[in-house]
């Protein structure tokens, strides 16, 4: 069965500090593995790292994939209190389309 | 604008009632899924729609049924069988890209049910 471990589970941080939040997989038919972000509704996709593609930036955020050790870092820089968010992390597996497998995700907080 | 609608935003529902979910898209995804959110936890498949009259179930789906006769809609039936039912509920869509299936779903705003 696959399996994804985010941690930390919540992190309270203050403006303009920088943030690593991490997540562990294990899995048997690696696909790829995707971060969201989630405000108050609906997640919003942020990158998708696969095999082909193991490091993304956007802006102040990054995310980089590790196959080997079975782990996902998504970095925020500079951060501000719009970041405040959960951040889901998630495992594609199998043939395709077959659905995600999610973490519970890292409640992150920025103070100002 | 492109996009995938859920209705209704908030739903109650008394014990022992069938009530189901809407869910729209209209992105030309051929892939369609229904997740349950609870408190604290990240999402859980309950049923995926990869083409047309074909389902299938995902790791929850016992007291939960689903419908994909056209390839925009997906809705969502939660029975008097789930003992559990207040929860939030995602709808997602996923396309392709170069003619494969691709993971990246796209969500609505969401259905949050409440047992009373």
């Amino acid at each position: 069965e696959d399996k994804v471990v985010q941690s930390p589970l919540s992190l309270v941080v203050h403006e303009g500090d920088t943030v690593t939040l991490n997540c562990s997989y294990e899995v048997t038919n690696f696909r790829s593995l995707l971060w969201y972000k989630q405000e108050k509704k609906a997640p919003t996709f942020l990158f998708m790292l696969t095999s082909s593609g193991i490091e993304k930036k956007s802006g102040r955020l990054s995310s980089i994939l590790d196959k080997k050790e079975l782990f996902s870092i998504l970095n925020i820089t500079a951060t501000q209190t719009g970041d405040s968010a959960v951040y889901l992390c998630a495992l594609g597996s199998g043939g395709g389309a077959d659905g995600l497998t999610f973490g519970k995700g890292t409640h992150l907080i920025i103070q100002p | 604008d492109g996009g995938i609608t859920q209705s209704p935003k908030y739903l109650f529902r008394k014990e022992g009632q069938n009530v189901t979910l809407s869910c729209e898209q209209n992105l030309n995804h051929d892939a369609m899924y229904w997740y349950r959110q609870d408190p604290g936890q990240g999402l859980r498949l309950i049923y995926y729609s990869q083409i047309v009259n074909d389902f299938q179930k995902g790791d929850i789906a016992e007291g939960y049924s689903v419908s994909r006769e056209k390839k925009e809609s997906f809705p969502l039936t939660v029975t008097s069988a789930q003992k559990n039912p207040t929860a939030f509920y995602l709808c997602a869509s996923s396309g392709t890209s170069g003619g494969s299936s691709t993971d990246t779903q796209y969500f609505g705003p969401g259905t949050r049910l409440t047992v009373l």
